[in-house]
């Protein structure tokens, strides 16, 4: 089955840009969707389809998907953006149409 | 406004079986993607089953041949069957609308031990 990797933790300092990587075999080749979960709440998607941005998250939150890498991009980091994500590979074609990755939790320092 | 109700988690031992309830409000389970994803304490998300519209089902490896996904159109609620459960299992279940997925349930807990 379709394996996705994301680094188990990222730190950044205030104000510095964020990248989080979801690593899988040609997932250029198929979308993408980030969810940024804090304690004890269920996951809100910040990112989907690669890189369209749902009303309500800010500019700051971008994404990209090419060859066997996707990322998600926080600019101008906060300290509300500390909290996990998680991408999640989405191929309507396959037999595991919606893995996700094991999640990152962003730090801010 | 949407809403979705997980029920039926607990305790279980390996080997039993449990089927969880997910009551929907604000749209109709027939007419969308409906997956169910799990969560172990301290772990990240796994997606377990996806039914499309269309009815096309899929599992996870993980549980593929265990858990059968479902759902009735005239109680407007999904089901998650799941048979030979295994240590392993234990997490909160969520069930979730559409893709991305835009709506979570609150979650149920299962917990796997004897």
């Amino acid at each position: 089955s379709y394996v996705v990797t994301q680094p188990p933790s990222v730190s950044v300092a205030p104000g510095e840009t964020a990248k989080i990587t979801c690593g899988g075999n040609n997932i250029g080749s198929k979308s993408v969707h980030w969810y940024r979960q804090k304690p004890g709440q269920a996951p809100v998607v910040v990112i989907y389809y690669d890189s369209d941005r749902p009303s309500g998250i800010p500019e700051r939150f971008s994404g990209s998907n090419s060859g066997n890498t996707a990322t998600l991009t926080i600019s101008r980091v906060e300290a509300g953006d500390e909290a996990d994500y998680h991408c999640q590979m989405w191929d309507s074609r396959s037999d595991h149409p919606g893995v996700f990755g094991g999640g990152t939790k962003l730090t801010v320092l | 406004e949407v809403q979705l109700v997980e029920t039926g988690g607990g305790l279980i031992q390996p080997g039993g079986s449990l089927r969880l309830s997910c009551a929907a409000s604000g749209f109709s389970v027939s007419s969308t993607y409906m997956s169910w994803v799990r969560q172990a304490p301290g772990k990240g998300l796994e997606w377990i089953s996806i039914i499309y519209a269309g009815s096309y089902t899929y599992y996870a490896d993980s549980v593929k041949g265990r858990f059968s996904i479902s759902r009735d159109i005239s109680k407007n609620t999904l089901y998650l069957q799941m048979n030979s459960l295994r240590a392993e299992d234990t997490a909160v279940y969520y069930c979730a609308r559409e893709v991305p997925i835009i709506n979570w349930g609150q979650g149920t807990l299962v917990t796997v031990s004897s």
